[in-house]
């Protein structure tokens, strides 16, 4: 069974933290992806990578970075927290070419900046 | 700039109704159009996918209708069940690209 996991279901973190949001698949999928979900607005694209140490900005990269050293984990960080990126963050993957369209999302970190 | 658009935002249905999901698109070289059911607490998963070669796809109670001349394409829940409850999105994806262009969501609750 297809698997993509987040390292965390519920984070409170304070205004002005660094924090990490990892995701891990065990599908040796070559494309990860981060979003943020909001209500009314969607699933919006933040990042994502297509193999090991690349990445491409999506539709709100601003106020967030990514890490991809290993094929099978894919990180978002945020570098200053703030309390308009209090979300719900949600991680996918996705074999490339054709198929692509297929993606495999976890489970999601619900994040609390105060 | 939204590239696909959803309506309705939100849907209540009796249980057995055909509720009706519609998305619109401008960008001709999108290549296949996926929708996704979100349960509460859980993370979206595919449910269907067509491609714009074809007009309509079914799967069990699931069906897309797909219309290429007015970009639109919609998709009907057949004998809905307070199961089916949930979140749907539409996407789109654009040749030999890797990333997905999502809709806002559509909530559908159906009453028993």
């Amino acid at each position: 069974d297809v698997k993509v996991t987040q390292s965390s279901r519920y984070l409170v973190k304070r205004t002005g933290e660094k924090v990490f949001l990892e995701c891990v698949q065990d599908m040796d999928h070559e494309n990860m992806f981060w979003y943020r979900q909001d209500p009314g607005l969607g699933l919006r694209l933040i990042y994502f990578s297509y193999d090991v140490k690349m990445k491409e900005k999506g539709d709100i990269p601003e106020g967030y970075s990514v890490s991809r050293e290993k094929k099978e984990r894919f990180s978002l960080i945020l570098e200053s927290a703030s309390t308009n990126q209090t979300s719900m963050y949600l991680c996918a993957s996705s074999l490339a070419g054709e198929l692509s369209y297929e993606q495999y999302f976890g489970p999601g970190t619900r994040l609390t900046v105060t | 700039q939204q590239q696909v658009k959803q309506s309705p935002q939100s849907l209540i249905v009796q249980k057995g109704g055909i509720p009706i999901i519609n998305c619109a698109y401008e960008n001709t070289a999108f290549d296949y159009f996926p929708w996704y059911q979100q349960f509460p607490g859980k993370g979206p998963a595919l449910l269907i996918a067509i491609r714009p070669d074809v007009s309509e796809k079914k799967e069990g109670r699931f069906t897309i209708s797909f219309n290429k001349s007015a970009k639109q394409f919609s998709l009907h829940i057949m004998d809905s069940q307070p199961g089916d409850s949930a979140t749907y999105f539409c996407a789109a994806r654009q040749t030999g690209a890797n990333n997905l262009f999502f809709g806002t969501g559509t909530r559908l609750t159906v009453i028993p």
